[in-house]
Formats: structure tokens, sequence, C-alpha cells
């Protein structure tokens, strides 16, 4: 079975531009949370869906946004990027919005880059 | 907003050997887990608590839901080499719509032929 499917990989962008980044989750999986994770410290919530619905959001910026698909794949978009948001952005996938049913699915992440 | 304090920082220890860690927290969680990161990989789930005062064991690892409900520790016995990376450990509030994770600042574990 496919895991968490998180995609690039890796990413290089220049302050001020934007960038989406894209998760799909675990089949049969309908929520899908997502994570900021700079380097040397644990995960933060950004923001969970479940059933494309926003659940969640965590303490950002309004320049995050994200959105869940009738598939429940999932896209996190960054605008205005700033030296700051240089980080491992990783996706959650769960069967239902806790963390019940052995907790959250964790993906690989997208590493960004902002020069 | 909710802390979790996680302990130690950093561990040293030999091949063989049993390890300790813990975490704390200013607020009351409905659930604890615990979690293992290599580099440029995701978290990797090792141990789910749901109840207080729950111990539950996964091969060497074995972790408690602490009876405050504000705590918990995860206990590694006779290490090995592949042991090595870090360990966070990550709550869910009991309350909100969202059921999002709080982690901890991690621990890096280095096991010692």
């Amino acid at each position: 079975d496919a895991g968490v499917t998180q995609s690039p990989t890796h990413l290089i962008k220049t302050r001020g531009q934007h960038v989406t980044l894209r998760c799909s989750p675990i089949s049969g999986h309908k929520s899908v949370s997502w994570y900021q994770q700079v380097l040397g410290q644990g995960p933060q919530f950004i923001f969970q869906y479940y059933e494309k619905e926003e659940r969640g959001r965590g303490n950002f910026p309004d320049r995050f946004s994200a959105r869940q698909f009738p598939n429940y794949s999932s896209e996190l978009n960054v605008n205005a990027l700033l030296l700051g948001d240089s980080a491992l952005y990783l996706c959650a996938s769960s069967f239902g919005p806790g963390a019940a049913n052995y907790g959250y699915t964790f993906g690989s992440g997208t590493r960004l880059t902002v020069v | 907003g909710q802390q979790l304090n996680q302990s130690p920082q950093s561990m040293f220890i030999q091949e063989g050997e049993d390890v300790s860690m813990n975490c704390t927290s200013s607020s009351i969680f409905n659930t604890w887990l615990w979690y293992k990161q290599d580099p440029g990989e995701g978290p990797v789930l090792l141990i789910a608590l749901y109840k207080a005062g729950e111990l539950t064991s996964n091969g060497r690892l074995t972790a408690q839901f602490g009876i405050t409900r504000k705590d918990s520790f995860l206990n590694i016995s006779a290490s090995i080499p592949s042991d090595v990376g870090i360990y966070f450990c990550a709550g869910q509030p009991t309350s909100g719509s969202a059921r999002q994770l709080t982690f901890g600042s991690g621990t890096q574990l280095t096991v010692l032929p």
C-alpha cells in the first residue's frame, strides 16, 4: 500500500514568490494535516482538513492557505515567501480528524528553501 | 498556547544500555504519541497512548500515559545502533474541532558502539 505521498521533495524559491505543495493521503484516509518543521524543532501545526472542510488552523499568517480536493488530496499554498518560511513541510494523513486508529501517518515532507 | 517540554534534549549512550525520555505539558492531553524521525524523513509513529495510566509496549519500546494526563515517558531497552535518531512526543488536546498535535522539541539519541 502506498503511504502518504508528498511532492515535490525539494524546492528552492526566491523571496516574494509563491509556492504550492501537494499531498496524497493513504487510501481510505479522509483527513489531511499540514505541519511546518524548522530545523532543530518539532513540527508546528498549520492546517487540518477533514472531508474537504477546514477543521483547524494554527498560528500562521494569512499568506498560508490550503484546500482539500474530492479525492482527499490536498494542497498547501504559501504566498509572498519569506526567508523564515524555509523548512520541511510535512503532510499527515489519518482516517478521521483525531489521532485514533493509530495516530497520524506522516509523509517524507517537502524541503522548501527560500533564498 | 500549549507547550510541551521534552527532555533530555540529547543523549549519548553505549549500545546495550537502556534509555528514558519524557515529556510534560502545561495542559491536559487526551492522547499521547511518540514518533521517531530519521534525517530527511517524516516522523514515524512508534507508540500511541489513549488512556491515562496506560502502559504500552512495542518490542523494546515502552511508553506510559501519565495519570495527570500532563506527561508521558518513553523507555528504550537494550539500545542498538538503528535506534539513532530524533524522538518526538506529541499530544492531542481534549477539545476543539481540530485534533492538531502539539510536538515536543525532540530528543536526539546517539548510540555509541
